[in-house]
């Protein structure tokens, strides 16, 4: 099946800095999408992505759709401490019905 | 709107047992999932339902069952706990399948 592989595994930042994440395939991928997951939460997406080359914009964070299909990258400029949690891209699978999910991007702001 | 409701927050359970994880969500959403996520992982999809009276099987639904009688439920069984099972399980809806509601998650522990 489709799989998502995402690096880092985790991330150990001062507060300030930027980040950048990225999450790859060995399939194409029509729509990518980055959820977060506050701890002891259930994940919230993000930012959604409909089109290769996209660029799109949440706030301080940016995510790209990559020209290949095959992958995207997510940052998070002048990073704060509520920005910590795991962050997740997901893909919807061939037939459209399900999600496939990354491992995720476990994210730590030192204040 | 409450949205995604979950119950119980944490349970254990004997090897052997059986339950019943609760969701329920407020949205009418036709689409519903159960999602299991292990300690470090992604999101594993365990069922999902397009409507009430309508349900498939994900990537894991080994030990599980699901029913969806009203738009509102999806209750999911675990008919003889294993420790395998042990794992934080997550309900979602929604009306695409790109933008998921999460609930907050059931911890299940299974000794």
């Amino acid at each position: 099946g489709q799989q998502l592989n995402q690096s880092p595994q985790s991330m150990f930042i001062q507060e300030g800095e930027d980040v950048s994440m990225n999450c790859t395939s060995s399939s194409i991928f029509n729509t990518w999408l980055w959820y977060k997951q506050d701890p002891g939460e259930g994940p919230v997406l993000l930012i959604a992505l409909y089109k290769a080359g996209e660029l799109t914009s949440n706030g301080r964070l940016t995510a790209q759709f990559g020209i290949t299909r095959k992958d995207s990258f997510l940052n998070i400029s002048a990073s704060i401490p509520s920005d910590v949690g795991i962050y997740f891209c997901a893909g919807p699978n061939n037939a459209g019905n399900m999600l496939t999910f990354g491992g995720g991007t476990r994210l730590m702001v030192k204040p | 709107n409450a949205g995604v409701t979950q119950t119980p927050k944490f349970r254990i359970l004997k090897i052997g047992q059986s339950m019943t994880l609760q969701c329920t969500q407020d949205m009418n959403h036709n689409y519903m999932y159960w999602y299991r996520q292990d300690p470090g992982m992604g999101l594993k999809l365990i069922y999902y339902s397009v409507g009430a009276g309508i349900t498939d099987k994900g990537e894991v639904p080994n030990g599980y069952n699901v029913s969806r009688s009203t738009t509102e439920d999806f209750p999911l069984r675990l008919e003889l706990a294993a420790p395998s099972q042990t794992s934080v399980y997550f309900c979602a809806s929604s009306y695409s399948i790109e933008t998921q509601y999460f609930g907050p998650g059931t911890r299940l522990l299974v000794l």
